[in-house]
């Protein structure tokens, strides 16, 4: 079975500081992991996936996420807060069984931008 | 990129009434939608998820009868919430994927109040 865990369900940085939103996931295969932010009242949009291929992801909006095995982890982080990122977003995992990846969501942390 | 849409947003209905909520893929074919739940700051929760003309496999404690799905077309499911209770009010939100290695692509998701 898979889990996320997302550490930390608020975080509040300044505006121009670094982002890091922490993620772990347990998987018994291989898993693909991805990063989404919801804004207030719409879905889920995707930040950026991990497939098994390089282990630093570069994503939208200028977020990154490294992936670590030895840690299972897939923290997500920005260099720079913007006050357009405040937001709530969600770590997931999905085990790369073909044709059944349903995806499995952490808690979500909540990002709140200090001016 | 690929677009899902939802609609209704918002719906509010008396108890005991039926509401179906409509997940369009926009611009590519989905063979397969997903519809999960989201309660008040709380992470998404996978219903059930459908293959176009294939019954839909509903997650464990779901009632299928409760929330009919419904997935005829390339481009179209329907969740149906039959009988409706305030204990079913929550936010409602699709994805959809073209093929078993695609990302899921969710839509804005629909909120229901049950009066």
């Amino acid at each position: 079975a898979q889990s996320v865990t997302q550490l930390g369900s608020h975080v509040s940085v300044s505006e121009g500081a670094l982002v890091l939103l922490r993620c772990n996931y347990s998987s018994s295969v291989p898993p693909y992991l991805f990063w989404y932010v919801q804004y207030p009242n719409q879905g889920l949009q995707l930040l950026l996936k991990y497939t098994s291929a390089a282990t630093l992801v570069k994503g939208i909006n200028g977020f990154e996420a490294e992936f670590k095995k030895s840690e299972t982890s897939f923290h997500l982080t920005k260099p720079s807060a913007h006050m357009s990122d405040a937001a709530e977003y969600f770590c997931a995992v999905a085990e790369s069984n073909f044709g059944n990846e349903k995806l499995t969501f952490g808690t979500g942390t909540r990002l709140t931008i200090i001016p | 990129g690929a677009v899902v849409s939802q609609h209704p947003s918002r719906v509010i209905c008396k108890s005991g009434t039926s509401v179906k909520i409509e997940c369009r893929s926009l611009d590519f074919q989905a063979t397969t939608m997903f519809w999960y739940r989201q309660f008040p700051k709380k992470s998404l929760m996978l219903m059930a998820t459908s293959n176009e003309g294939s019954k839909a496999t509903y997650e464990q404690g779901v009632e299928k009868d409760k929330f009919l799905i419904n997935h005829a077309s390339l481009t179209l499911s329907t969740l149906t919430v039959t009988s409706a209770h305030p204990e079913d009010s929550s936010f409602y939100i699709c994805s959809a994927r073209d093929s078993p290695w695609d990302t899921q692509y969710f839509g804005p998701g629909t909120r229901l109040t049950v009066l």
